[in-house]
């Protein structure tokens, strides 16, 4: 989940295992959240979203679960491969007049290893 | 289609210096954001653009200034550099506010 700090949480795996990544939300008013994939030297790449008006949203290979009683937000990658490895943030945001302002968590690195 | 392409990649400023980066994007989006990213913090946003003709303070503001310069184009200035400016720069865009926002590569600005 996420930290408080400079160090980010981090996850290792092996190859062809599911990963599940986990990120703790701050504001019970947040209605949409992101799941965004960093990889070293590039920008955030959009993984999949969810509204709260959802507990589960399924992609390729890609699961996101949200638990609003708790504010907890995961995602699940299965089958997790070598290219999978990379930071992966979770972002929320707030409707209403504060649509577009994404709040990101702090991040967790994903290593795979062969 | 190049998506949102962010001028320069990298930069060295000396402390009190300005300058202007550039953000474009070609897929006709409606608005763009400027976040900065610090080790361990994540993503902040600094401004955003909800369409052409606004724009809007977001999370950290002080020490920048944008430009909506058309529907193409978000600029970022610091009017007087400074060593806490110091992160990567990423200009996104996407098709109406809090939908799904496409990140640029992010520009490297170190501050001396």
């Amino acid at each position: 989940g996420e930290s408080v700090g400079l160090h980010l949480p981090t996850l290792s795996v092996q190859e062809g295992d599911n990963s599940i990544i986990n990120c703790a939300y701050s504001n019970s008013a947040s209605d949409y959240f992101i799941w965004y994939k960093q990889e070293s030297g590039k920008g955030p790449q959009f993984i999949i979203d969810i509204r709260s008006n959802m507990d589960k949203r399924q992609g390729q290979r890609v699961t996101v679960l949200l638990n609003k009683t708790v504010k907890h937000l995961s995602l699940q990658i299965a089958a997790t491969q070598p290219g999978d490895s990379a930071v992966y943030f979770c972002a929320e945001t707030i409707g209403g007049t504060s649509y577009g302002k994404l709040t990101f968590g702090q991040g967790t690195i994903l290593t795979v290893h062969p | 289609n190049a998506g949102v392409t962010q001028t320069p990649k990298f930069q060295v400023l000396k402390t009190g210096q300005s300058m202007t980066l550039q953000c474009a994007q070609d897929m006709n989006h409606n608005s763009m954001y400027w976040y900065r990213q610090d080790p361990g913090m994540g993503l902040r946003l600094i401004y955003y653009s909800a369409s052409e003709g606004t724009t809007d303070k977001g999370e950290v503001p002080n020490g920048y200034n944008v430009s909506r310069l058309n529907k193409r184009e978000f600029s970022l200035r610091l009017e007087s550099a400074a060593p806490s400016q110091t992160s990567v720069y990423f200009c996104a865009s996407s098709v109406l506010i809090n939908t799904e926002a496409f990140f640029g590569q992010g520009t490297r600005l170190t501050v001396v």
